[in-house]
Order: C-alpha cells, then sequence, then structure tokens
C-alpha cells in the first residue's frame, strides 16, 4: 500500500541553523512528491514538487529537496532557519486510482525554532 | 485572486446534531478534494469531485458522513449525528483538474468540536 513515512515527530533548531526533514515513501510506479507547510490556524501551503527531471528541486522561502529513488526519499532541506519557519510540515504523495488522484500525507513534523 | 474559502472556520455542536462545511473553490478549478486532519489519523483523504460527481466515497468514514458539489463549484460536507470522534480540521482543496501533477490548492479549514 502507497504510505508516507515521516519519522521525526518534532525538531528543535536554532535560528540560523540548517535543517533537514526526513521523508519516505512507499510507492510502486514514478512518484509525484511535494513537501507542505502548515502554520498555526492556516491551511497547507506548498514548499516545493517534485515530479520528474532535476531529483534536487528548489522550493519557496529557501528550501530545496532531493529525490533519492535508491532510498525512496525525498528529505527537506535548509541551510539556515529563521524564526518564521516555525510550523507543521508535510510531505506527501500523489497516488492515482480510479480515474482520479488523491493525496497521501505523512503524518508531520513539528519544527520549534529556538532564538 | 481568491483562494479556496470555508465556512465556518469554526463550529462547536453538540453530540447528535447535524453539521454542514462549506467549501468555495478557485474558480475554473474542476478538481475538489476534501480532507480531515485530526489527531489520532493526521490527515487523511476524504472524498473527491470532478465537476459535479464523485467518482468514489470509500474515503468517507462512516454512512453519516455525505457530501455532494453544486455548479461545479461550491461544495458542501455534511455529517449527521455528530460524534465526539468527529472533531477534527476539515480541509478542502481545490486543483485545476484532476491530473496528478496539479497543485491542490488548500484553504483555510474548519475546525469542528463535538462536544
Amino acid at each position: 500500500a502507497q504510505s508516507v513515512t515521516q519519522p521525526d515527530i518534532h525538531i528543535t533548531v536554532s535560528e540560523g541553523a540548517s535543517l533537514e526533514l526526513r521523508c519516505n515513501y512507499s510507492y510502486g510506479a514514478t512518484p509525484y512528491l511535494f513537501w507542505y507547510v502548515q502554520s498555526p490556524g492556516q491551511g497547507l501551503q506548498l514548499l516545493l514538487k517534485y515530479f520528474s527531471g532535476d531529483t534536487l528541486v528548489q522550493g519557496i522561502k529557501g528550501f530545496e529537496a532531493e529525490f533519492k529513488r535508491s532510498q525512496s526519499s525525498f528529505n527537506l532541506r535548509k541551510p539556515s532557519v529563521h524564526w518564521s519557519d516555525a510550523a507543521e510540515y508535510f510531505c506527501a504523495v500523489v497516488v492515482f486510482s480510479g480515474g482520479y488522484n488523491k493525496l497521501i500525507f505523512g503524518a508531520g513534523t513539528r519544527l520549534a525554532v529556538h532564538p | 485572486g481568491a483562494g479556496v474559502s470555508q465556512s465556518p472556520s469554526n463550529k462547536v455542536t453538540e453530540k447528535g446534531k447535524d453539521v454542514e462545511l462549506r467549501c468555495d473553490p478557485i474558480s475554473g478549478h474542476t478538481a475538489l478534494y476534501w480532507y480531515r486532519q485530526s489527531l489520532g489519523q493526521g490527515l487523511e483523504f476524504l472524498i473527491y469531485f470532478q465537476g459535479n460527481s464523485a467518482p468514489d466515497k470509500s474515503g468517507l468514514p462512516s454512512d453519516r458522513f455525505s457530501a455532494e458539489r453544486t455548479g461545479g463549484s461550491v461544495s458542501t460536507l455534511t455529517i449527521q449525528r455528530t460524534q465526539q470522534e468527529d472533531s477534527a480540521v476539515y480541509l478542502c482543496a481545490s486543483s485545476l483538474d484532476k491530473r496528478e501533477y496539479n497543485e491542490q490548492f488548500f484553504g483555510p479549514g474548519t475546525r469542528l468540536t463535538v462536544l
């Protein structure tokens, strides 16, 4: 069955430090992968997506992610975290079945940023 | 332009009452999705509409849940005889069409609390 695993439920980093959020997926076909961010009381905002081509994708707010097929991973990175990055981050894979697609989400990683 | 809007933003109801949650998708988006975000289950897919049709209702948690979409635009998610386990944030998303590479744009959600 298709699934997304985010091993880290909660991560705390200091402002200015680098960040890597882990995501592993299970999907039989070529995956379409997304990272979303959710700030408190807000909906989900797309950070970046991977469909094909270059395995290193750039997103908004200085985030990037690297697709590694051999590891079934799509980890999110940022070289220098800002206090405003504190939020919950969700990795998702599109599953196309029955003539339509839906997003399967990981459990999310809550990021706290210390000043 | 306007994004996806949802109303109400918060709903508190008593166990056993019926509730209606509304979603206004982005104009021109033919695909519409409902997801539920709860502490125990994370983000889970509920139902998808292409135009006014919902080809698959198997994601709805029980037969107390129903959804409709009219005019290819507004959608309503109805929960009858609400239970405490229905307490969650209900998110609506829309995309240009059903193709898997189309971004799903999310609304801010409706937080439902069943007392």
